[in-house]
């Protein structure tokens, strides 16, 4: 079964601090995976994708890292800041169909100053 | 939340009425979708068209009902059979195809009273 599983499935940390996000999932055949921020009330917005081929991206201070063979990947966070607060979603898209994506239940992260 | 629109924001309805959440975007992208999201789960596909005139069931379509005589428009409408409406809405766009990115709306939370 197509799974993608997130932990924590919350986190509270001080401003200015350090964190990362895990993401495993048994999805196949796996095409990309995504990392999203949603906000409380809001849209997601994509925040990195990368391919079976790439094992780091980054977008600011969010690197996200993947690790194909043991379907893995981190979403590590630096310097936290109080927007940062959020939930973060870890999606994974399989390589056939319409675009079918499989979406983590996040992780929903506090920054507290 | 891009060029796509979702309203309304907020909606209360009585059990046992239907009800139209609308989603509209100006991406010019062939490809739309909708999502059910509920506290600790991930987002759950409930329709997705590829093309105007053209839709097709999600892994959660009982009780909901789309229509794309539009490019820009997939209105969403949860009619009385679903049996637990009570979740927060978000509509996506992608350009089409597999492994593309879906851009998402900013949502419409739905309260059945």
């Amino acid at each position: 079964k197509n799974q993608v599983e997130q932990s924590p499935q919350s986190l509270i940390i001080l401003e200015g601090k350090n964190c990362t996000l895990q993401c495993n999932y048994t999805v196949s055949p796996f095409s990309n995976l995504r990392w999203y921020k949603q906000d409380t009330g809001r849209g997601p917005v994509s925040l990195t994708i990368m391919t079976f081929s790439e094992n780091t991206k980054s977008n600011g201070r969010y690197t996200a890292t993947l690790d194909a063979d043991t379907k893995q990947s981190s979403l590590h966070i630096t310097a936290s800041q109080l927007s940062d607060s959020a939930s973060y979603i870890c999606v994974v898209s399989g390589s056939g169909g319409y675009n079918k994506l499989i979406f983590g239940a996040g992780t929903r992260l506090a920054v507290h100053p | 939340d891009g060029g796509i629109t979702q309203s309304p924001k907020y909606l209360f309805r009585k059990e046992g009425q239907n009800v139209t959440l609308s989603c509209e975007q100006n991406l010019n992208h062939d490809a739309m979708y909708w999502y059910r999201q509920d506290p600790g789960q991930g987002l759950r596909l409930i329709y997705y068209s590829q093309i105007v005139n053209d839709f097709q069931k999600g892994d959660i379509a009982e009780g909901y009902s789309v229509s794309r005589e539009k490019k820009e428009s997939f209105p969403l409408t949860v009619t009385s059979a679903q049996k637990n409406p009570t979740a927060f809405y978000l509509c996506a766009s992608s350009i089409g195809g597999s492994r593309t990115e879906q851009f998402f709306g900013p949502g419409t939370r739905l309260t059945v009273l």
